[in-house]
């Protein structure tokens, strides 16, 4: 079983629909929760940081974290064409040798005008 | 604040060559991640580097080598390039404590022919 799993879409929505994208992951110890997008040709670009269970908003972005279940989940009302990327879920905990990063691989989203 | 920086942008090199990338942290964070990143095998750990010390390193052959430098910038080196070396690669940056998220570069374009 993968560290994290994530489903690679692709996902194609109309424009304005709520996007759920959603990371599953085996780790009890993960602390940190992030979501990344990257468009193409890109870095990613953090969107979303969380540290506990719980819902965080941020514009027409949520953040869902519930650790009970191990699972996290990004939405994003009145989704727009310029959403269209790559969401890479990540999360992290400490080690004794630093900060651990696992990521997803990503789900591939379009919004059609 | 300016973000983290990469260059170059594109590199095109030939098998057996050597390859120097570079990468300017945000301005305070301490810690430089180093990722390759691939369609078939998405974000894969290269290593940190925090104060000029490699704390963490993913499963690559020795031919992929790193350093930092005092004022945090860092390089990373790969030898002997393969042509599965062709791959986008990210550095990221982050305070190094506590537990802030990375952030990313735009990434080098390497492309090994």
């Amino acid at each position: 079983q993968k560290e994290v799993e994530q489903d690679p879409g692709p996902l194609s929505v109309p424009e304005g629909a709520i996007v759920s994208l959603n990371c599953t992951y085996s780790n009890s110890a993960f602390q940190y929760f992030m979501w990344y997008r990257q468009y193409s040709r890109k870095g990613p670009e953090l969107l979303m940081y969380t540290y506990s269970s719980g819902n965080k908003e941020d514009g027409r972005f949520t953040a869902q974290v519930d650790k009970s279940s191990k699972y996290i989940s990004l939405f994003i009302r009145d989704s727009q064409p310029s959403d269209s990327a790559t969401y890479l879920c990540a999360m992290s905990a400490w080690e004794n040798y630093g900060q651990n990063f696992v990521f997803g691989p990503g789900t591939r989203l379009s919004v059609l005008p | 604040k300016a973000g983290v920086t990469q260059t170059p942008r594109y590199l095109i090199k030939t098998r057996g060559q050597q390859v120097t990338l570079s990468c300017s942290p945000i301005s305070g964070h301490r810690s430089v991640s180093w990722y390759q990143q691939t369609p078939g095998q998405g974000l894969q750990f290269l290593f940190e580097y925090f104060s000029e010390t490699q704390r963490n390193k993913g499963n690559f052959p020795g031919r992929f080598s790193g350093r930092q430098f005092s004022n945090s910038r860092s390089e990373m080196n790969v030898s002997t390039l393969e042509l599965g070396d062709s791959a986008l690669y990210l550095c990221a940056s982050s305070p190094g404590t506590g537990g802030s998220p990375l952030h990313f570069g735009n990434g080098t374009r390497l492309t090994v022919t």
